[in-house]
């Protein structure tokens, strides 16, 4: 399957609990995104990376939220110490380099409950 | 005003039928336009993308920009059954044009 990859589809945490949320981008692209999607919500940018370098992250929450794409393995977004309010659905995204960023391919979504 | 405004429905039609949906949007630096399916409990899946004035083909879907009235479509002809999911529009402007802004969505219901 050489679509999105994310894991797990599913996480569950108790408040204060750290969340990790796993993005593997479509092979032959480079670049990642990570949305949020809360209920009654529409999808919200969270951040742009590429491998080792954080492109704008504009969209992310100022504290407990951090991202990374290492030079090897998958994109991670970080949750720390979760709140009722993070729950939701996140989605990861990716596209090939070049000027065509905005042609972006989802991922099914890790949907994070926190009780 | 949000920044890109879209009838959440529910729009229910007959198999067979043109369906129509529509965004419009405040942000006069958007020029990249898309259009995404989604399925209950799935992530997005890209339709179509078009970055200019007009209309774009593909399949039973045309995708239209009116840029001049901050108006976009997506036309579904012959719609089936397996058409039936929340359909969201997607924007981009020339500056930031990896950072998409999405519509809340449409949920059509397509009935046999």
């Amino acid at each position: 399957n050489a679509g999105v990859m994310q894991n797990p589809r599913h996480l569950v945490r108790r408040r204060g609990q750290e969340a990790r949320l796993r993005c593997s981008p479509m092979k032959g692209h480079s670049h990642v995104y990570w949305y949020r999607q809360l209920p009654e919500e529409g999808l919200k940018f969270m951040v742009y990376l590429q491998k080792e370098n954080i492109i704008d992250e504009s969209g992310m929450p100022k504290e407990r939220f951090s991202a990374e794409f290492p030079k090897e393995g998958p994109s991670i977004l970080r949750i720390q110490q979760v709140v009722r309010g993070d729950s939701a659905a996140y989605f990861c995204a990716s596209s090939r380099a070049g000027t065509r960023l905005y042609e972006q391919y989802f991922g099914p979504g890790t949907r994070l409950t926190v009780t | 005003q949000k920044e890109v405004e879209q009838d959440p429905g529910p729009l229910s039609v007959p198999e067979g039928a043109i369906v129509s949906l529509n965004c419009t949007y405040s942000n006069s630096a958007f020029q990249y336009f898309m259009w995404y399916r989604q399925y209950s409990r799935k992530g997005p899946e890209l339709l179509m993308y078009t970055y200019s004035s007009g209309n774009k083909e593909d399949g039973r879907f045309t995708a239209q920009v009116d840029k001049s009235s901050k108006y976009i479509s997506l036309f579904i002809r012959d719609s089936q059954p397996s058409d039936s999911a929340t359909y969201l529009c997607a924007m981009a402007s020339g500056g930031s044009n990896y950072k998409l802004t999405f519509g809340k969505g449409t949920l059509l219901t397509v009935n046999p």
